[in-house]
């Protein structure tokens, strides 16, 4: 089955600065690849998602990028702001999802 | 916006105790899942659901685990006899295409 994996496992960020998680996978049939941003306590919810045919995704603040050959995409927040601290998910798949462990981001005002 | 509901939100349970565990799904999703995620950890996949039958089903759903879409709305997860271990936080989902959009998670605390 899919492997996720995702780097660092925590990442302490001063306000306005950016923050790149970082994740691999396994299989090479995977073609999704989302996001999920989960506060203490709440649902994950999706933030950004990939496709396979798409090299890098853009909405506002946040970025993905995907490379199919090395198996890597990354998340990308820019001038990140207190409300960006949350658990940041990696998934993939062909059809079910595999998550990565979670990237614990924490923003410094 | 549409949301997958879960309930309970909260549920206590004795250990072999049996439970059901509900959710309605976003009304025109077709694919719906099981996942848990045990405090501090990552989202582990239980179950996916597919045109009214299981279509996968990972190593944690072992016989204990069932499914059921008793009718066009709800979709849910018994588990028949409950251990300690399956203390956790179980979110269902649905999809209509690959995007999975989370309910808020029933916490389960077995005893």
């Amino acid at each position: 089955g899919e492997n996720v994996e995702q780097h660092p496992s925590t990442l302490s960020v001063q306000e306005g600065d950016s923050a790149v998680i970082k994740c691999t996978y396994s299989d090479s049939a995977s073609n999704y690849f989302p996001w999920y941003k989960q506060e203490l306590g709440k649902r994950p919810q999706l933030i950004i998602d990939i496709r396979s045919n798409v090299g890098e995704k853009k909405d506002q603040r946040i970025a993905v990028t995907l490379n199919k050959t090395a198996k890597h995409f990354s998340l990308h927040i820019t001038e990140t702001q207190p409300e960006d601290s949350a658990v940041y998910f990696c998934a993939a798949s062909e059809y079910k999802l595999s998550f990565g462990a979670g990237t614990t981001v924490t923003v410094r005002a | 916006e549409p949301e997958v509901t879960q309930t309970p939100s909260h549920q206590v349970t004795q250990m072999g105790q049996e439970v059901i565990l509900r959710c309605v799904p976003i009304s025109n999703h077709l694919y719906f899942y099981w996942y848990r995620q045990i405090l501090g950890q990552k989202v582990e996949f239980l179950v996916s659901f597919y045109n009214n039958e299981i279509s996968e089903k990972s190593e944690i759903f072992d016989d204990q685990f069932s499914v059921e879409r008793p009718d066009g709305s709800n979709f849910t997860l018994k588990i028949r006899s409950t251990k300690l271990e399956d203390s956790a936080m179980y979110f269902c989902a649905s999809s209509e295409d690959r995007g999975l959009f989370f309910g808020s998670g029933t916490q389960l605390s077995v005893l």
